[in-house]
């Protein structure tokens, strides 16, 4: 059964300090893994895609990594306004257009 | 450009009323889904139309949910005779043609009293 699981379900950090979210899944064929981040009362809101094992992307403070069994949300010298909720999505072959999509990891940086 | 709206922000209605929630996609988006999601709990799949095929409505918990997309743009989710459990946040999102990403609107948030 597809499947995307996020670790840890809640982290606290101090400004600056850098961490990672973990971001696993079991499907068949991936197709494209997606992170977003969603803030308190909105939507998600779309970061990145990854298709292959071995590609990264950055964007200011976060980059995000793939692997054949999982994906890394790298979040460096982190701020306050980095505070929300992570999610993580994949894209699994032969599943049309719908995505499968974790529980999130809940991130809040104390200044 | 313009992202995804949905309307209303907010609804509350009393249990066993139909509600009607609105979106609009983003303009050349011919992917849109519907999602729920409860308190502390994930996104749940709903329902998605792609163009002018026919809608995957595997997601749709009862059939007092209903779907509709007209002119491949705006879209109605419709609950009838809701229920207290009906009480979630209501996520619209649309996708470009030929790309996976989704892009999400707001959200309409609905209280079944």
């Amino acid at each position: 059964e597809d499947q995307v699981t996020q670790s840890p379900e809640a982290l606290r950090l101090q400004e600056g300090e850098s961490s990672s979210l973990n971001c696993s899944y079991t499907v068949s064929g991936l197709r494209g893994l997606f992170w977003y981040r969603q803030d308190p009362g909105k939507g998600p809101e779309f970061l990145f895609t990854l298709y292959s094992a071995g590609e990264e992307k950055e964007k200011e403070r976060l980059k995000a990594t793939l692997t054949k069994k999982e994906s890394f949300l790298h979040i460096t010298a982190p701020k306050p306004e980095d505070s929300a909720t992570y999610l993580c999505a994949v894209q699994a072959a032969g599943n049309n257009r719908k995505l499968i999509w974790g529980l999130g990891t809940s991130l809040a940086v104390n200044p | 450009g313009a992202g995804v709206s949905q309307s209303p922000s907010n609804k509350v209605t009393e249990k066993g009323k139909d509600v009607e929630l609105r979106c609009d996609p983003i303009s050349g988006h011919t992917a849109l889904y519907w999602y729920r999601q409860s308190l502390g709990q994930g996104l749940e799949f709903l329902i998605y139309f792609q163009g002018n095929s026919a809608p995957d409505k595997s997601g749709l918990p009862s059939d007092r949910f209903s779907a509709e997309r007209t002119g491949g743009s705006v879209s109605t989710l419709t609950i009838q005779r809701t229920q207290q459990e009906d009480s979630a946040v209501y996520l619209c999102a649309s996708s470009h043609p030929g790309a996976y990403e989704q892009y999400f609107g707001p959200g309409t948030r609905l209280t079944v009293t």
